[in-house]
């Protein structure tokens, strides 16, 4: 059964700093997806990673996958308090359409 | 496009009432999904549609709980019987299913309150 670890589960990080939020999975697969929700409101996708090695930027966010490591990384830079917001890594097995979603990284960024 | 719509947004319901939540994807996305979210967890997976097929359904899916897309655009997520345990945000997303993007698109979710 695939199984998905993110960790930390809560982050508090100072303006500024940089950080990293890790996401293992148990088995199999090439499609992984880093997700952000705000408190009460929907899920909004960041990043969709497809392939070993990938890696994508998106101002301060940047996500990379290893897929013989079973592990996606989603890197924060000169954090803001805009990113303040909950963070899930999401994967599907191969040949599944069942996502399976970590428990998420609670993200919070004082000044 | 507006993006994936869910109605009601939020339903407070009596323990053994039946409720039945909707969801529009967004047009021409022929993958339809439906997701549980309790507080402080990830979402977990329902259900899965392509077109009108459904074809795939999580053991978390009970008897008491059903899902139609009948003309392969919006789609109903019906609980009868509803217990406490149900009280959850249920999240509705669409994807192409295409190469070129398997991303989910997530509406903004139907908050359960079973009393």
């Amino acid at each position: 059964e695939l199984k998905v670890e993110q960790n930390p589960l809560f982050l508090s990080m100072q303006e500024g700093k940089n950080y990293t939020i890790y996401c293992n999975y148990s088995t199999t697969s090439d499609r992984l997806y880093w997700y952000r929700q705000d408190p009460g409101k929907s899920l909004e996708s960041l990043f969709v990673l497809l392939s070993n090695g990938a890696v994508k930027q998106e101002g301060r966010l940047m996500a990379s996958l290893d897929t013989k490591a079973r592990l996606s990384t989603l890197h924060i830079t000169a954090a803001v308090h805009d990113l303040s917001a909950t963070y899930f890594c999401a994967v599907e097995a191969y040949n599944n359409n069942d996502m399976r979603f970590g428990a998420g990284t609670r993200l919070t960024v004082k000044p | 496009d507006t993006g994936v719509s869910q109605d009601p947004r939020h339903k407070i319901t009596k323990r053994g009432q039946n409720v039945t939540f909707r969801c529009d994807p967004i047009s021409e996305h022929n993958r339809l999904y439906w997701y549980r979210q309790t507080l402080g967890q990830g979402p977990e997976f329902l259900t899965y549609f392509q077109n009108e097929a459904q074809l795939e359904k999580s053991r978390l899916l009970s008897d008491r709980f059903s899902a139609e897309r009948p003309k392969g655009s919006f789609s109903t997520l019906e609980i009868q019987r509803t217990e406490q345990g149900d009280s959850a945000m249920y999240l509705c997303a669409s994807s192409s299913g295409t190469s070129a993007s398997y991303e989910q698109y997530f509406g903004p979710g139907t908050r359960l309150t079973v009393t």
